[in-house]
Order: C-alpha cells, then sequence, then structure tokens
C-alpha cells in the first residue's frame, strides 16, 4: 500500500499570504489529522477529520482551517500568514480513527514565511 | 493533564553502543495507548510500536527493545548495538479517549561512527 502523501513538500510565502496544503491517506483510512511541528513548541495538534467532519480540534487560531473530501483526502488552510506559521505540517492517517489505532504519517510540508 | 516527558533533549553515543532513551506520562485515564516514533532529518514520523496500558509486556523487535512500567508511568526505549542509521530524533506520544497525540519533546540521537 502506498504510504501517506502530501503536497508539496515545502513552500515559501510572504506574511498575509495564504495557503493550502494537502494530504492523501493510506488507501482505505477514513481518519486524517494535522500537526503542526516547530522547534519551540514541539508537535501540536490542529485538527482531525473524519468521514468529512472534523472531530477534534486544537487549540489554533482561526486561521487555520481544514477540511475533508469525500475520497479522504484533505487540505488543510491557513489564511493571513504570519512568521510565527513557518513550520513543518505533517498529516497523518488511521482507519477509523479510534484513538487506539496507530495513526501513520505523511513525510510533512515544510511552510516558510518570509 | 496528559503530558509526555522526555527529558533527555540530546543524546550522542558511539556505533555498537546501548542507548536508552526515556519516557514519562502523566494521565488520569486508565485506557491509554503509548507510541514511539522516529524522525530521521527527511522530516516523516516512523512508526515504531503501540502499547496498550494494560499491557505491560516488555517487547524487543530485533535490536529495540522497550520496557513498560506502568508503576513509575514510564515507556523506555532501548537500542542495542546502535548505528548510525538510528541517528534521528525520536518521540514518545500518548492517546487516550480521542484521536490525538500528547508528543513528548523528543530526543536526539547521534550516533558517530
Amino acid at each position: 500500500k502506498a504510504g501517506v502523501t502530501q503536497t508539496p513538500r515545502y513552500l515559501i510565502k510572504t506574511r498575509g499570504q495564504q495557503v493550502t496544503l494537502s494530504c492523501s491517506p493510506i488507501s482505505g483510512h477514513r481518519s486524517v489529522s494535522w500537526y503542526q511541528q516547530t522547534p519551540g513548541q514541539g508537535l501540536q495538534f490542529l485538527f482531525e477529520y473524519f468521514s468529512e467532519t472534523q472531530r477534534n480540534k486544537g487549540n489554533f487560531p482561526g486561521r487555520f482551517s481544514g477540511r475533508q473530501f469525500s475520497n479522504s483526502r484533505s487540505e488543510m488552510n491557513v489564511s493571513t500568514l504570519e512568521l510565527g506559521d513557518s513550520a513543518l505540517y505533517l498529516c497523518a492517517s488511521s482507519p477509523k480513527g479510534d484513538y487506539q489505532e496507530t495513526q501513520y504519517f505523511g513525510p510533512g510540508t515544510r511552510l516558510l514565511v518570509l | 493533564a496528559q503530558k509526555v516527558t522526555q527529558a533527555q533533549t540530546e543524546i550522542s553515543v558511539v556505533e555498537k553502543e546501548d542507548v536508552t532513551l526515556d519516557c514519562v506520562y502523566e494521565t488520569r485515564d486508565t485506557t491509554y495507548y503509548l507510541f514511539w516514533y522516529k524522525q530521521p532529518p527527511s522530516g516523516e514520523l516512523v512508526f515504531l510500536i503501540r502499547r496498550n496500558s494494560f499491557d505491560e509486556q516488555n517487547e524487543i523487535s530485533g535490536r529495540y527493545s522497550w520496557n513498560f512500567q506502568k508503576s513509575t508511568s514510564s515507556f523506555n526505549f532501548t537500542i542495542t548495538a546502535s548505528q548510525v542509521v538510528d541517528s534521528a530524533v525520536y518521540f514518545c506520544a500518548l492517546k487516550y479517549n480521542f484521536n490525538k497525540f500528547y508528543f513528548g519533546s523528543g530526543t536526539k540521537l547521534n550516533v558517530k561512527p
């Protein structure tokens, strides 16, 4: 089975712009979660989607949003980018989104905001 | 509150040495899951192991072994005869109730030839 894929792998944006990141889960997986990784804050949970519905949300401002499509692919959007949004954004998938399940991560998208 | 502590920020060893990465967790839930992931420089988090709170048996997988002790809320990871390819950042994580990881801050392992 192919793993979790994320596009693009690298992005450079300027402050004030918006960005959309994409995640394709492992085939058959219906849950997709997003995490932000920064040197200062570590790995932080953004949100989780299951069957096109957001089920859990982390403590991030409303500039961070996401959605999931009927084929389980997910996108996250960050509007009005700030310098502090520079990070590695990782998505993870699991079959049903039960907490007992192992989640498998993609290679991440490295976002640099100038 | 749920919390995972990895007190070792960075460890350096010489190839073939054994090394143990510590992980201490906090949770009031009786049912929870603990995980270890490896993050090489490429950035992807690679799954290593999952352990539920009711299974305290130690696990061995090749050169990797894990020691889970509920009495001390620890889930330590040992690499035997380390290799340069083991160089990475290792994360311990906790999940309970929700499909959301509480990650530790990670331990960077440098294995020198």
